[in-house]
């Protein structure tokens, strides 16, 4: 593994299923952020954490759930998926949580709900 | 509230130079990111700015001017490859990242 990786690539989904979203990243970074992307909009913060075993709820955290059990993995999980969850979704993690601390960003992940 | 604001998209000539203008409002500040994102793949960073001035990276400088709410994305030399995505991002008093929509940038031949 090098760097931050997300899986699965894409996804298509129906209403109403739970899936989760996989996050691993090999910097031994301490922060990690879930993000959504939608067109025509900026990257909205879904959850976060600063540091292993501690998360929180960022702009957007309605219909998700987060947890941060090592430093390495940060899933995300929709547990009753909805049509409006159709989005590209993007994890990143930085070293900490200071003033100057760039974020990484994985490749995505494309989920459509049907 | 917090607000970002950067233009939709520009147009710019194959070895021209371009700026890219962003304006923001954040509940305290902790300075400004500008990222790349290409069609289909994720931001990757280019700049921070957290004292006033202009920092020169290469083909690429960013200005920020604290008092303002105002910073911009100096691109110089354009090439093919600089057509995507320019994101802005003010880090607030939380230490996090308000991400504005993007400039789209189209380079022509």
């Amino acid at each position: 593994i090098a760097g931050i990786t997300q899986a699965p690539t894409s996804q298509i989904l129906a209403a109403g299923r739970r899936m989760t979203l996989r996050c691993t990243q090999d910097m031994r970074h301490n922060a990690m952020y879930w993000y959504r992307q939608d067109l025509g909009l900026g990257l909205r913060l879904i959850h976060y954490s600063n540091t292993a075993g501690t998360t929180g709820k960022g702009e957007v955290p309605d219909g998700y759930s987060v947890s941060r059990a090592n430093t390495d993995d940060f899933p995300l999980t929709l547990a009753s998926a909805v049509p409006s969850q159709t989005s590209v979704y993007f994890c990143a993690s930085s070293p900490g949580t200071g003033s100057y601390n760039e974020q990484f960003f994985g490749p995505g992940t494309r989920l459509t709900v049907l | 509230g917090q607000n970002i604001d950067q233009p939709t998209e520009m147009t710019a000539t194959e070895g021209a130079i371009v700026q890219i203008n962003c304006t923001y409002q954040t509940s305290g500040f902790n300075g400004l990111f500008w990222y790349q994102q290409h069609a289909g793949e994720a931001p990757t960073f280019l700049s921070y700015n957290v004292l006033d001035g202009l920092e020169e990276k290469g083909r690429f400088s960013s200005f920020l001017s604290r008092s303002k709410g105002y910073s911009y994305l100096l691109l110089k030399e354009l090439q093919m490859k600089d057509s995507a995505s320019y994101l802005c991002a003010p880090m607030d008093s939380n230490y996090q990242l308000i991400w504005g929509a993007g400039t789209k940038l189209i380079i022509k031949p």
